[in-house]
């Protein structure tokens, strides 16, 4: 079966790095696009921008580009969103998803994960 | 860039039928999008993806009471024999040569 399962809820105060995974199981995880989706307490989705495993290429939305970076191990069928620095801003909830299209911008999202939460407060 | 436009809400009775619109904006009405279902306090999930002429593919496992449609600038999700479950949050999404975009979202209630 085809499943991305996501890192654990994460608490952290201003100013902390964190970094949260998304593993993927049942498919070729280096020839897919993979993205990342913010959805903020009680709002829409947001693309932030999207990784292929295979070669590391990466793309950012512009409103998350410089905020955030991601990331994937291709030997470990890993892909990962990380900050340096955390706001109070950035707790959301953050979602990885699969898309089958052969570029960046060629297709849908057709496999999420179950979803990270991330809180930052001090 | 594409901009995706969907009413906030729309509410149907148990048993029912209810199309969702995603309205696309102008010089994108060719586009392909894919709309997405979100329960409450779950995960989005893929329901199908759409193409400019109706056509549609569908995620695995999705129910046939779900089926696509398009109009001009339109793309609708059909939801028919509305269940309980089907109260959720529903976005459409599409792309282009250098962005991925959301729709706001459409709630929708099962009265």
């Amino acid at each position: 079966e085809v499943q991305l399962v996501q890192s654990g809820a994460e608490v952290k105060k201003p100013g902390e790095s964190l970094k949260i995974s998304c593993k993927a199981y049942g498919y070729i995880f280096s020839s897919y696009w993979i993205g990342w989706v913010r959805q903020m307490p009680g709002k829409g989705l947001e693309w932030m921008g999207i990784i292929y495993p295979g070669d590391s290429d990466t793309r950012y939305n512009p409103s998350f580009q410089g905020q955030v970076t991601i990331s994937a191990d291709k030997s470990i069928s890993t892909a990962y969103l990380q900050w340096s620095s955390l706001k109070a801003s950035d707790t959301a909830m953050y979602y990885c998803a699969k898309t089958n299209g052969y570029t960046a911008y060629d297709d849908g999202f057709d496999i999420w994960g179950q979803g990270t939460v991330v809180t930052v407060s001090s | 860039q594409p901009v995706l436009t969907q009413s906030s809400s729309a509410s149907a009775s148990l048993g029912s039928s209810v199309k969702v619109t995603c309205t696309l904006s102008s010089g994108h009405s060719g586009y392909i999008i894919a709309w997405h279902q979100q329960q409450p306090r779950k995960a989005p999930r893929f329901l199908l993806k759409l193409t400019s002429a109706g056509s549609y593919n569908k995620g695995s496992g999705v129910p046939d009471r779900f089926s696509g449609s398009s109009s001009g600038a339109d793309r609708y999700l059909t939801i028919s024999n509305l269940q309980s479950e089907d109260e959720a949050d529903y976005y459409c999404e599409t792309w282009d040569s250098n962005a991925r975009v959301f729709g706001g979202g459409t709630k929708l209630t099962v009265v």
